[in-house]
């Protein structure tokens, strides 16, 4: 079955950096585009990008450009997403998420919850 | 960038009733619309594709309509399990994905 396993939980100060990783199951790695979306405490879905795992190609978010960077290992089926200079308005739980052939997101990951505080 | 609204932000509905949730888009998506569910502390789940088919495991209850601007989701017989907040998302001309601001459906 699908499966996408993202690491655990991060605390990290303004100004740092965090990457999460999205680790995919069940399916081949590299036929199906990673996306990532982001929810703010009692904020709706952000989207901040997608990946092309097979080429690497990528596409961000204009809020995010600069700031945000997605790459993969394909020798381990893996996602990254690494965000830098955080802020307090990072805080969010970050998800990954698999782009079906439609473009819906049909399967996503568990969400990673990153705490920016000084 | 093509902006999702959702109406209304509540919506307040007794177990066993029917709920509809709009979803309205700045332009043209064709039906190229998804629905998600999300309930707190768990990962969105995938509802409905292409403005009306329902993904893989949902059940008949939840049906999609629309094409074009206007969509609408609807619960027959709600579940307490239904509660929820569900978002809109159009992937019709991305990037960007664009989603709703989100419904939350509560109980009555």
């Amino acid at each position: 079955q699908v499966q996408l396993v993202q690491s655990g939980a991060e605390v990290k100060k303004p100004g740092a950096s965090v990457k999460v990783s999205c680790k995919a199951s069940g399916y081949t790695f590299t036929n199906y585009d990673i996306n990532w979306v982001r929810q703010a405490t009692g904020q709706g879905l952000e989207w901040m990008g997608w990946m092309n795992p097979n080429n690497a190609d990528t596409g961000y978010a204009q809020k995010f450009q600069g700031r945000v960077t997605m790459t993969r290992n394909t020798s381990i089926t893996t996602a990254y997403m690494e965000l830098s200079s955080l802020r307090s308005e990072d805080t969010a739980v970050y998800y990954c998420a698999r782009m079906g052939w439609h473009g819906d997101l049909d399967y996503w990951g568990q969400g990673t919850r990153v705490t920016v505080s000084s | 960038e093509i902006v999702m609204t959702q109406s209304p932000a509540t919506l307040s509905v007794s177990p066993g009733e029917r709920a509809t949730l709009s979803c309205r888009a700045s332009q043209s998506v064709s039906s190229n619309l998804a629905w998600y569910q999300h309930k707190p502390g768990q990962a969105p789940r995938l509802l409905i594709y292409g403005a009306s088919t329902r993904a893989t495991g949902i059940p008949a209850r939840f049906s999609g309509s629309g094409s074009g601007t206007e969509f609408t989701l609807t619960i027959s017989s709600l579940q307490s399990e239904d509660f929820a907040l569900y978002y809109c998302q159009q992937y019709n001309n991305w990037p960007p994905i664009t989603f709703g601001q989100g419904t939350k459906l509560e109980i009555k």
